[in-house]
């Protein structure tokens, strides 16, 4: 079967860096999307890795290894605001999204 | 901006009753999906439309039934309520950009008794 694991809650420091883990199992891929979605909200798109290596946009930051079936995303200078569930999902060989349960992220002054 | 717009936000029905959520997009995007959001699970495929006029079914289609009779609108129809339908419902849609990255809609929480 097709499998998406990440942590179901962390907590970190305003300020400080977090780096959220996605490991998958899937019929093929086809890439790899992150979108935050806060509390009460509408998931909105992050960021989209489909070869190995880092995606860098701003604060945020994705690592792909397809190889391990592994990315990570990585928040840098947390802020208040970014308290919200992170969303990995994996197209696969049918471009179909498989999602994981979401990384709820608390973030703590 | 409009983007995507469901209805309704939020809907009480007695279980048996039929209902409709509404999803109407103004990206003319090609792709509308249409998930639900249970508290412990990733989001889950109910059915999608890759373009006006035909349809899929996804994950968990049983009990929901759609339509594509344009591109803009891509209602989702529960036939006869169940309580294990209660969930949050998004209706998201995707376009020929080079990710396709997934645009979502505000969500429509029911809520069946």
């Amino acid at each position: 079967g097709q499998n998406i694991d990440q942590p179901t809650e962390m907590t970190a420091t305003e300020g400080a860096i977090v780096q959220i883990n996605c490991t998958y199992q899937t019929s093929g891929f086809n890439g790899l999307f992150w979108y935050q979605q806060h509390a009460g909200e509408a998931p909105t798109f992050l960021s989209y890795n489909v070869l190995d290596g880092l995606e860098e946009k701003g604060r945020f930051s994705s690592f792909l290894s397809r190889s391990k079936g592994y990315s990570y995303l990585l928040l840098k200078e947390l802020q208040m605001k970014d308290s919200a569930s992170y969303l990995c999902a994996v197209r696969d060989s049918n471009y179909q999204l498989i999602w994981g349960a979401g990384t709820k992220l608390i973030i703590k002054p | 901006i409009a983007g995507i717009t469901q209805a309704p936000t939020s809907q009480i029905l007695a279980a048996g009753r039929r209902m409709t959520l509404r999803c109407t997009q103004d990206m003319r995007h090609n792709a509308m999906y249409w998930y639900r959001q249970d508290l412990g699970l990733g989001l889950r495929l109910i059915h999608y439309s890759n373009t006006a006029g035909t349809t899929g079914k996804g994950e968990v289609p049983d009990g929901y039934s759609v339509s594509r009779a344009n591109t803009d609108d891509f209602p989702l129809t529960l036939a006869s309520a169940v309580p294990s339908q209660t969930s949050v419902y998004f209706c998201a849609s995707s376009g020929a950009s080079d990710t396709g990255e997934l645009f979502f809609g505000e969500g429509s929480r029911l809520t069946v008794l």
